[in-house]
């Protein structure tokens, strides 16, 4: 069982909006940024955002973030078919010496 | 241009100690703020981080595997080393490293294509 609690899955049609969530602990996400990845199947997985709000180079600015206390989400505005894959947030936990939790991940379904 | 490959043994027995080696280029672990991690994922389920090495050798683990898990680096090959000792059926999964991007740790910006070890007798 994950840190860091999500979804087992969410579905849009294209051209939707859609988030997912991100619960965890005042250890993790409650002081640390949250970063979001997307894995489609079968390739490693793609860092999405970081620093809470950045997106590394060549990420769609479909992509966001946002976080409220212990809690995040991200955001994928204009759905397309090609974002069907696994999202998952990360963060620096700082309990136990410091180390990364993941969440269990998000299955996007593109209807 | 940033790469990492991950490498190692395909099938380890149960009880057997893992070694993967994560080779890299296009950065040096020995600059100031560089850090590499390792990541797994057993097939079909989530990530799940293992443990990362600084520039300085700092070394962090996860808390459930701590007792298990050893961290290296060799800068002058461009290396971090991985093992894992006392492997079960459980720990079959496709491991992973990768480099952070940003401050966190957990922005990790660059990953290799994971090499897939599987335990079995």
């Amino acid at each position: 069982q994950s840190v860091l609690t999500q979804p087992p899955s969410a579905s849009g049609t294209p051209g939707q909006r859609v988030t997912i969530s991100c619960s965890g602990s005042s250890s993790n996400v409650g002081s640390n940024d949250v970063n979001w990845y997307q894995q489609v199947p079968g390739t490693a997985p793609k860092l999405l955002i970081y620093s809470q709000s950045q997106r590394p180079s060549g990420v769609s600015d479909r992509f966001s973030a946002s976080k409220s206390g212990t809690s995040a989400s991200l955001g994928i505005s204009e759905l397309r078919s090609e974002d069907e894959a696994v999202y998952y947030c990360a963060v620096w936990d700082d309990s136990l010496d410091g180390h990364v939790v993941f969440g269990g991940g998000t299955k996007l379904t593109v209807l | 241009q940033i790469t990492l490959k991950e490498s190692g043994p395909t099938l380890v027995k149960p009880t057997q100690t893992l070694t993967v080696t994560c080779t890299f280029s296009g950065f040096s672990l020995s600059t100031d703020g560089v850090s590499v991690a390792w990541i797994r994922q057993p097939p079909g389920k989530a990530l799940e981080w293992l443990a990362l090495i600084y520039w300085n050798d700092d070394q962090r683990y996860s808390p459930s595997l701590k007792n298990r898990l050893t961290i290296t680096k060799d800068t002058s090959k461009n290396q971090v080393v991985l093992t894992m000792t006392n492997m079960d059926p459980v720990d079959t999964a496709t491991y992973y490293c990768a480099k952070r991007l940003a401050s966190s740790s957990a922005s990790l910006g660059y990953w290799g294509q994971g090499t897939l070890v599987t335990v079995s007798s």
